[in-house]
């Protein structure tokens, strides 16, 4: 079975400052996704950036980037440049082969 | 974010009435999920359709009953709820039984009294 292990229930940045969101899993496939979603205030998930697991280089998407440790099983979240639209609930996901595994989430707060 | 739309977006229902919450997706989508957020914890996948057939079934008590009749909608038909059923229900789409990223509605919050 996955697992996914959020380990700071709540986070707070400055903003423009960067901030890491923290991310462990453990499984024993070796093919495999990784997610972070976003969940604002208004509850719609969304998704914030993806990693496949064969691929050694770290997925970025614009002010989002990734640090992918495989064999650490680590998977942490970047912010850099925080805006106050950045504040929402942040969850780490894992799948394989389509079942999605959740971990409990880090609330970010960015203080103005 | 239209993608994903889910009625009605809060439910009050009592331990002895039967409702069904709805979800549509736009994208295309031949999986659809859904999913249960409750607080402290982390999602918990209920049920997977593929192709409009079943193929996951979390262990979801009975008095859940989903129903997928074409790749577009997906339903969830509730009754004798219990109160710690009471929690944010999430559909969710994706292209394939899950080979990329899953598209969320705005979810559902039910409370059961």
């Amino acid at each position: 079975a996955q697992t996914v292990t959020q380990s700071q229930p709540e986070m707070s940045v400055q903003e423009a400052e960067t901030v890491t969101l923290s991310c462990t899993y453990d499984t024993s496939e070796s093919d495999y996704y990784l997610f972070w979603y976003k969940q604002p205030p208004s509850r719609q998930m969304i998704l914030v950036i993806r990693q496949e697991a064969y691929k050694q280089q770290n997925a970025t998407e614009n002010r989002f980037s990734v640090n992918f440790q495989k064999a650490a099983k680590s998977f942490s979240l970047k912010i850099s440049d925080s805006q106050l639209g950045d504040a929402a609930m942040y969850f780490c996901a894992f799948r394989a082969p389509y079942k999605l595994t959740f971990g409990k989430g880090t609330l970010l707060t960015v203080n103005p | 974010e239209t993608g994903v739309t889910q009625t009605p977006r809060h439910l009050v229902m009592g331990m002895t009435n039967k409702k069904s919450l709805k979800c549509e997706q736009h994208l295309g989508h031949n999986a659809m999920y859904w999913y249960k957020q409750s607080a402290k914890k982390p999602l918990e996948l209920m049920f997977v359709y593929s192709l409009e057939e079943r193929v996951e079934n979390n262990s979801v008590p009975s008095r859940f009953s989903p129903e997928c009749p074409n790749s577009s909608h997906l339903f969830l038909h509730l009754h004798t709820l219990q109160p710690e059923d009471s929690a944010l229900y999430l559909c969710a789409s994706s292209q394939g039984q899950g080979s990329y990223e899953q598209y969320f509605g705005p979810g559902t919050r039910l409370t059961v009294t």
